[in-house]
């Protein structure tokens, strides 16, 4: 089954750096991988997908990027802000397991200080 | 409309106790999940349901009993708890994963306390 897994675990950054988070997964068969902005106690919010056959996708300040082959996708975040503060997820959906089985990392705790 | 409702928001139940978990999306997606979150770790996958069939059950204790009527509704229902199933529980949806162009959505979570 997929493995998938987060470096680092926490982060703490002054208000205005740009930052990257990491994710690797361990089976290159997948269907696309998502990264998510959790806050505590709170569902998930969906911040970018990247559909397998792309290489890159952004929204605002995030920009993600995939190497499928590798088993590898970074989050980049720019000019950060206090109210990026929050856990971000990886998920990785599909593989030869199942075509819906979708797995998280453990994801990153991002701290930005003002 | 991207939205997932679940309902409760919060529960509290005893050991002895039958309840249920609900989830509800409008958004066409054929593709259903429950997650188990433990506080600080990611969501666990527990089940998966394709065109409202079971597709994949992560050998979850059959005190969790999930159920989808519909395409438009997943529940959980529970029986007989352990305080160690004390969690946040995450029902998503997405367009079935055969279709590759699949983006998922979670709702905002059951928060169960088993006293």
């Amino acid at each position: 089954k997929q493995e998938v897994t987060q470096i680092p675990a926490a982060l703490s950054v002054p208000e205005g750096e740009n930052l990257v988070l990491n994710c690797s997964f361990t089976d290159s068969a997948i269907y696309n991988l998502q990264w998510f902005r959790q806050d505590p106690g709170k569902g998930l919010t969906s911040l970018l997908l990247i559909q397998s056959s792309q290489r890159e996708q952004t929204s605002g300040r995030l920009n993600a990027s995939l190497d499928k082959s590798s088993g590898r996708s970074t989050l980049y975040i720019a000019a950060s802000q206090p109210g990026d503060s929050a856990t971000y997820l990886c998920a990785v959906l599909g593989g030869d397991y199942n075509n819906n089985d979708m797995r998280f990392g453990a994801g990153t705790r991002l701290t930005v200080k003002p | 409309d991207t939205e997932v409702t679940q309902t409760p928001k919060h529960l509290v139940m005893g050991m002895t106790n039958k309840k249920s978990l609900k989830c509800e999306q409008h958004m066409g997606h054929r593709a259903m999940y429950w997650y188990k979150q433990k506080a600080k770790k990611p969501p666990e996958l527990m089940f998966v349901y394709s065109y409202e069939k079971l597709s994949i059950n992560e050998s979850v204790p059959s005190r969790f009993s999930p159920e989808c009527p519909n395409s438009s509704l997943l529940n959980l229902h529970l029986h007989a708890l352990q305080p160690e199933d004390s969690a946040l529980y995450l029902c998503a949806s997405s367009q079935d994963g055969t279709d590759r162009v699949t983006e998922a959505f979670f709702g905002q979570g059951t928060r169960l306390t088993v006293v």
